[in-house]
């Protein structure tokens, strides 16, 4: 069974660093064609995608928050990092990650419940 | 970047009757080399995460009742609730996951007339 959690502050000051970490079991990121991504959802609005990270390390980004993205992975403690830089109250969001494998060509088919961060001074 | 255009913004049905979302993309998002649509549909309910319902257009995910199905290719798609059931009350996103960023619709509300 395959599962996603996501860990992290629940209230950030603005301009600090975001470290979101996303812990699973079920399945490792070493397998050929999987992917952990992160997507997040600002209260009553629809879902942003933000990050994704590939087996090999390959690394994807939005664009419009690339410049304040980084998603890292570590293999040996099944964990997937995202960190958002300069953070601002419109980051206010859930974020959630999500666990896409080739079977699917890369549709997300399990994801975490997700949790809210705030920011706020 | 790929842009994801959903109709409605909401829409209101009868229990029994057919439910119908449509999503547009600015750009192809079928792979020619293997033929197929990197669209995917998701359900999303009240403080639940997305439910992955279907995957390259048209295939159904495991566990999905029948009574949803995906069509269309290139730019232009569709989800189809052929049966409208109290539970199917959630708001649903198409996602192209062609090429990155991958992006979502910004989502249609589905309620009971």
């Amino acid at each position: 069974q395959i599962t996603l959690k996501e860990s992290g502050p629940t209230l950030v000051e603005p301009t600090q660093t975001l470290t979101l970490t996303c812990t699973f079991s079920g399945f490792s990121i070493s397998t050929s064609g999987v992917g952990v991504g992160w997507i997040r959802q600002p209260p009553g609005k629809a879902l942003e995608w933000l990050a994704l990270i590939y087996w090999d390390d390959d690394k994807r980004y939005s664009s419009s928050l690339k410049s304040r993205l980084t998603i890292t992975k570590d293999t040996s403690k099944n964990q997937v990092v995202l960190t958002l830089t300069n953070i601002d109250p419109v980051d206010t969001a859930t974020y959630y990650c999500a666990y896409s494998p080739s079977g699917t060509g890369g549709a997300s088919d399990i994801w975490g419940q997700g949790t809210l961060v705030t920011v706020s001074s | 970047d790929i842009v994801v255009n959903q109709s409605p913004d909401s829409l209101a049905v009868s229990l029994g009757e057919r439910a119908t979302i449509n999503c547009k993309s600015s750009q192809s998002v079928l792979y020619s080399s293997n033929n197929k649509d990197y669209l995917a549909w998701y359900q999303q309910k009240p403080g639940q995460p997305p439910k992955l319902l279907i995957y390259w257009a048209s295939t159904r995910e495991s566990g999905v009742p029948d009574r949803f199905s995906g069509s269309g290719s290139e730019t232009d798609f569709t989800l189809t609730i052929s049966s409208l059931q109290a539970e199917d009350v959630a708001v649903y996103y198409c996602q192209q996951y062609y090429s990155t960023p991958w992006t979502f619709g910004q989502g249609t509300r589905v309620e009971i007339k």
